[in-house]
């Protein structure tokens, strides 16, 4: 099985900050990977697939980046609406989960 | 508007049975597979189960050890969970999930995670 390690696991920046996020796949998933953000009490919504795409909709200050095995995900000034956790997913072979990344405001 | 309604959730004796049911609209339901995923109480996401867009194919995560079904019936739009010899490992908050990728004449390229989640349903087994 393909593990997906993702960190930090919780972070607090201020409004306006940049904050970078990294999921290291267990083998090469090539561009296979998703990102989600899951705000309080609501279901996982999709930001970003193949790495680096952004889902339409989703703000421009999101990013993601990244191929093979190391992948980053960034949002380049936080709002205080993006407070929520964020998971990374591959879907190179079958489905894993990166254990979450919880993002609040200092 | 895609859209996508669990339910059947609720609290179970352990050992005991129960179906979770999806029902979508907003898309063509028979052009895609479906997916279920749950989250633990304070936990992470973890993949469960797929099912190909005809039903024909199913996939499970190894952890389950045969105890879960996924079935679909595209006549009525709606995914189904069957979920037998609960545990309270079993507790969680179950999403249906479609996948992103599209199938079109019985042509899917490759499965490419989910896009479009329901609220969820909750499964408590005490």
């Amino acid at each position: 099985d393909i593990q997906m390690t993702q960190s930090p696991s919780s972070l607090s920046a201020s409004v306006g900050d940049r904050v970078t996020i990294t999921c290291q796949a267990s083998q090469d998933i090539t561009k296979y990977l998703n990102w989600f953000e899951q705000k309080p009490g609501k279901a996982p919504k999709l930001l970003i697939h193949d790495a680096s795409i952004l889902e339409m909709g989703v703000p421009s200050r999101f990013s993601g980046s990244g191929s093979g095995t190391d992948f980053t995900f960034t949002i380049s000034s936080l709002q205080p609406e993006d407070i929520a956790t964020y998971y990374c997913q591959q879907y190179h072979t079958r489905y894993t989960f990166g254990q979450g990344t919880k993002v609040a405001i200092k | 508007q895609e859209h996508l309604v669990e339910s059947g959730g609720g609290v179970v004796h352990p050992g005991r049975s129960l179906r979770l049911s999806c029902g979508a609209s907003g898309f063509n339901f028979h052009n895609y597979a479906m997916h279920w995923v749950r989250q633990a109480p304070g936990k992470g996401l973890e993949w469960v189960a797929t099912i190909s867009y005809d039903g024909d194919f199913e996939y499970y995560t190894d952890f389950l050890r045969g105890r879960f079904t996924i079935s679909r019936d595209n006549s009525k739009n709606s995914l189904f969970l069957q979920l037998n010899s609960l545990g309270p490992d079993d507790t969680a908050v179950y999403y249906c999930a479609r996948e992103r990728g599209f199938c079109s004449g019985g042509y899917c390229p490759r499965y490419y995670g989910m896009d479009v989640w329901g609220q969820g349903t909750t499964v408590t087994v005490s």
